[in-house]
């Protein structure tokens, strides 16, 4: 079945350093990618999402890149802030006909220090 | 405008009952989608609902059950429950049925006892 795993389950940072989180997906069929941001007793909340037909994305201090050959994403998020504090989620659709379906792996723990 | 917005937000259970959690999408999306995030894990997808027909389900028994209503929100049954049924139920909405932004409310807490 899917599989989605991140490389480091808790990164630790200092406040304005540059923060980079990976996301590793098993299913080749995948072609949509969501980062979500989850904090404590709150849903996900939508961070940047990506097509297959793209390598890189960038918003207002978030970068997402994908590599569909290794099958490999990383979020990366500039000067990043303690209100960047949460568990941060990459969720590939299903790909095929499963229209909508998001797999999610464990999450990554980002804290960052003042 | 007012984004997903999900009822109860804390709920008690003990097991054998039932429940009905229910969802509010965001106006103007037709898909919703229900996943169950027990504590520690990610999400999982249960079903997702467009145009008030069920369009996927995920590896749940067949005691969780969904449907959509023609103003496209939405309610999750699920019956006898099992202490293991204890998480935050999730729905997310969107625009299409297809690959588009997601977007989560803040949960139902369930804890079956």
């Amino acid at each position: 079945g899917e599989s989605v795993g991140l490389h480091l389950p808790t990164l630790s940072v200092q406040e304005g350093d540059n923060s980079i989180i990976n996301c590793a997906y098993s299913n080749s069929a995948s072609d949509y990618f969501i980062w979500y941001k989850q904090e404590s007793g709150k849903g996900p909340q939508f961070i940047i999402d990506i097509r297959s037909n793209m390598d890189k994305r960038q918003g207002q201090r978030v970068t997402v890149l994908l590599n569909k050959t290794v099958k490999h994403l990383s979020l990366q998020i500039a000067a990043t802030q303690p209100g960047d504090s949460a568990v941060y989620f990459c969720a590939p659709n299903a790909g095929g006909t499963s229209y909508g379906k998001l797999t999610f792996g464990q999450g990554t723990i980002l804290t960052v220090h003042p | 405008d007012a984004g997903v917005t999900q009822s109860p937000t804390h709920l008690i259970k003990t097991r054998g009952q039932h429940v009905t959690l229910r969802c509010s999408p965001i106006s103007g999306h037709k898909s919703v989608s229900w996943y169950q995030q027990v504590l520690g894990q990610g999400p999982q997808f249960i079903f997702q609902y467009y145009e008030k027909e069920e369009r996927g389900r995920g590896n749940f028994p067949d005691r969780f059950s969904a449907r959509q209503f023609p103003n496209y929100s939405s309610e999750l049954n699920v019956n006898a429950l099992l202490l293991g049924d204890s998480a935050l139920y999730l729905c997310a909405s969107s625009w299409d049925r297809g690959d588009t932004e997601a977007f989560f409310g803040q949960g139902t807490r369930l804890t079956v006892v």
